[in-house]
């Protein structure tokens, strides 16, 4: 089975940084990815981790650690057009084939 | 270029009606999804496809149906709306390299009512 955790709410305040966390337990783990799901609209692709370690991508990195079963996701110089849910989702398979998803971490940037 | 789209965007329905949700992808992925998202459940699967003219279960099936007649095309039909079925839901598609760039892109959502 596939048991993934996430916070379910965060706040941070505009031009700091968050760290968002995600745990997950797994029967098979190729690769996570985290996507971005602004309130009443759909998912969209921020990340995609096979490899431990950081990827980088402008303001958003994501971390993995296969050994440990976790990811985490890094925002910084926040904005207030980052207020949005983030979902971790796991895959057993190369790409994003069968994913499973958390249960989302919305977060709120405030002034 | 449309990427994913679903149609309708928004539907009420009675107990006991019928309907059927489609979704269209432009951008050949040989894989489909459909998803229900509810308050604090997240994103789950109900059914999925590898190609045309095959579909298979995914965690949440009961009380929906699906076809895939064409590579483009995913329908999810409801035989008879239940209030639980009261949710959004998604359709996502992705191609089948396997590689980084290999995230399912979404459509725009469908959110249903069921009273």
């Amino acid at each position: 089975g596939q048991n993934i955790d996430q916070p379910t709410e965060m706040t941070a305040t505009e031009g700091a940084i968050v760290q968002i966390n995600c745990t997950y337990q797994t029967s098979g783990f190729n690769g996570l990815f985290w996507y971005q799901q602004h309130a009443g609209e759909a998912p969209t692709f921020l990340s995609y981790n096979v490899l431990d370690g950081l990827e980088e991508k402008g303001r958003f990195s994501s971390f993995l650690s296969r050994s440990k079963g976790y990811s985490y996701l890094l925002l910084k110089e926040l904005q207030m057009k980052d207020s949005a849910s983030y979902l971790c989702a796991v895959s057993p398979f190369s790409g994003s084939y069968q994913l499973t998803f958390g249960k989302g971490t919305k977060l709120s940037v405030i002034p | 270029n449309a990427g994913v789209t679903q149609t309708p965007k928004f539907r009420v329905l009675k107990t006991g009606q019928s309907m059927t949700l489609l979704c269209a992808q432009d951008m050949n992925h040989e894989y489909m999804y459909w998803y229900r998202q509810d308050p604090g459940m997240g994103l789950r699967l109900i059914h999925y496809s590898v190609g045309e003219g095959t579909t298979a279960k995914g965690e949440v099936p009961d009380g929906y149906n699906v076809s895939r007649l064409k590579k483009q095309n995913f329908l999810l039909g409801l035989e008879s709306a239940a209030p639980s079925q009261t949710s959004v839901y998604f359709c996502a598609s992705s191609s089948l390299s396997g590689g980084a760039e290999d995230t399912q892109y979404f459509g725009p959502g469908t959110r249903l009512t069921v009273l």
